[in-house]
């Protein structure tokens, strides 16, 4: 069975200053990684996943996440937050064997200060 | 706007009704996902179809059902309600339906059993 760890579930931080959620998860086997965005009284949006290939991985609005399979993490990180980033952030997990159903994390609550 | 279209937006009912949530995919997606997203579970996903066919289910209650139509769209079916149904149900849509497709939310059908 697989699962997702979102180990904040919320997280403060200055207009302008970097921010990393932090994710992990937790499968015996190869897992497809996603991260997705929910600003206030919509739905998800992508931001990015990982398949395969480069562990580094660039998404939209100037987001990127590590894949690090050692420490079975896939942290979300942003050099330079701005207001417009305020928002819930789900990490989510999936795989061959899951047969397309995917599992998200409880999600992590991203405030920006000016 | 993802293109995905969730009527009504607010169901407000009474316990033991029954109502039907509507979702129109994409343009061109033939697969489409239901999801329940609530304070105390988090956001979890209940079942999905491909081209009118059931393809993976998930955490889904013998009281709510589910299909697909010729035209793609999809209807969610919750029976018998509880107070615990009250909740956000979301639904997605993707093209191939395969684990690594990027899933288009719609904004949500807001359900309140009193």
């Amino acid at each position: 069975a697989q699962s997702v760890t979102q180990l904040d579930s919320q997280v403060p931080v200055f207009e302008e200053a970097p921010v990393e959620l932090r994710c992990n998860y937790s499968s015996s086997v190869s897992v497809y990684l996603f991260w997705y965005v929910q600003y206030p009284n919509q739905g998800l949006q992508l931001l990015l996943k990982y398949l395969s290939g480069s562990t580094l991985v660039k998404g939209i609005n100037g987001f990127e996440a590590e894949f690090n399979k050692s420490q079975t993490s896939f942290h979300l990180r942003k050099p330079s937050v701005h207001i417009s980033d305020t928002a819930e952030y789900f990490c989510a997990v999936t795989s061959y064997s899951s047969a397309s159903k995917i599992i998200f994390g409880s999600g992590t609550r991203l405030s920006i200060r000016p | 706007d993802s293109g995905v279209t969730q009527t009504p937006k607010h169901l407000i009912t009474a316990t033991g009704q029954r109502v039907t949530l509507r979702c129109s995919p994409r343009s061109g997606d033939l697969s489409v996902y239901w999801y329940q997203q609530s304070l105390d579970q988090g956001l979890q996903f209940l079942i999905q179809y491909y081209n009118g066919e059931e393809r993976a289910k998930g955490n889904i209650l013998e009281r709510f059902s589910a299909q697909q139509f010729p035209d793609l769209h999809s209807e969610l079916n919750l029976s018998s309600l509880e107070l615990g149904d009250s909740a956000l149900y979301f639904c997605a849509s993707s093209f191939s339906g395969e684990y690594t497709d990027t899933q288009y939310f719609g904004p949500g059908t807001r359900l309140t059993v009193l």
